[in-house]
């Protein structure tokens, strides 16, 4: 059965803390994405990574940064966090193929 | 710019009273149009992949049709389980990995 695991269901950081975001897929998939979901504005693509240590901008990377070390393990990086990256965190994965598969995703609060 | 739109935003209907939802998209050469399930503060959970005009595909209460501009995802006899929130995406057939997602269609199915 496909599993993608985040590492954490809901996270509440001050502004300005540096946060970690982790995601771990055990499908063996070369590709992961980091989404966010906002009320009224859909899921958004912030990184993907196509490979180990290869990774590329997705439509809103601004304020953030990615980690790809292992196959299986994506991270996302709020080097400064700010209020309006409060949101949903979304991580998924595939294959070379195209279905993408979820995570449960974290609920980011930023105070 | 791939763009998808999803209607209505939100559905209420009577269990058992059949309806369709519609995603509307424009792509630079469809790869795949997919249909995901969400619930609410979950991840998506997938469904479909439909790859040419005319494919169908079904899954217990559920068929997903598409066409050259659109998709429609029907739902025969719903249950209040089928309650949740509707996701279509596209993949350009431009080598781009990720998904472009529309808002989501809100069902809500009352007993």
């Amino acid at each position: 059965d496909v599993k993608v695991t985040q590492s954490s269901r809901y996270l509440v950081k001050r502004t300005g803390e540096k946060v970690f975001l982790e995601c771990v897929q055990d499908m063996d998939h070369e590709n992961m994405f980091w989404y966010r979901q906002d009320p009224g504005l859909g899921l958004r693509l912030i990184y993907f990574s196509y490979d180990v240590k290869m990774k590329e901008k997705g439509d809103i990377p601004e304020g953030y940064s990615v980690s790809r070390e292992k196959k299986e393990r994506f991270s996302l990086i709020l080097e400064s966090a700010s209020t309006n990256q409060t949101s949903m965190y979304l991580c998924a994965s595939s294959s070379s193929g195209d279905t993408q598969y979820f995570g449960p995703g974290t609920r980011l609060t930023v105070l | 710019e791939d763009q998808v739109t999803q209607s209505p935003e939100a559905l209420r209907l009577q269990e058992g009273e059949s309806s369709s939802l519609n995603c509307s998209y424009t792509v630079s050469g469809l790869r795949g149009l997919f249909w995901y399930r969400q619930d609410p503060g979950k991840g998506p959970e997938f469904l479909f992949t439909l790859y040419s005009a005319g494919e169908e595909k079904e899954k217990e209460r559920l068929k997903a049709t598409l066409t050259k501009k659109e998709s429609f995802l029907h739902i025969t006899a719903p249950k209040p389980e089928d309650s949740a929130t509707y996701l279509c995406a596209v993949q350009a057939g431009t080598g781009r990995r990720a998904l472009t997602f529309g808002s989501g269609t809100r069902l809500q199915v009352q007993p």
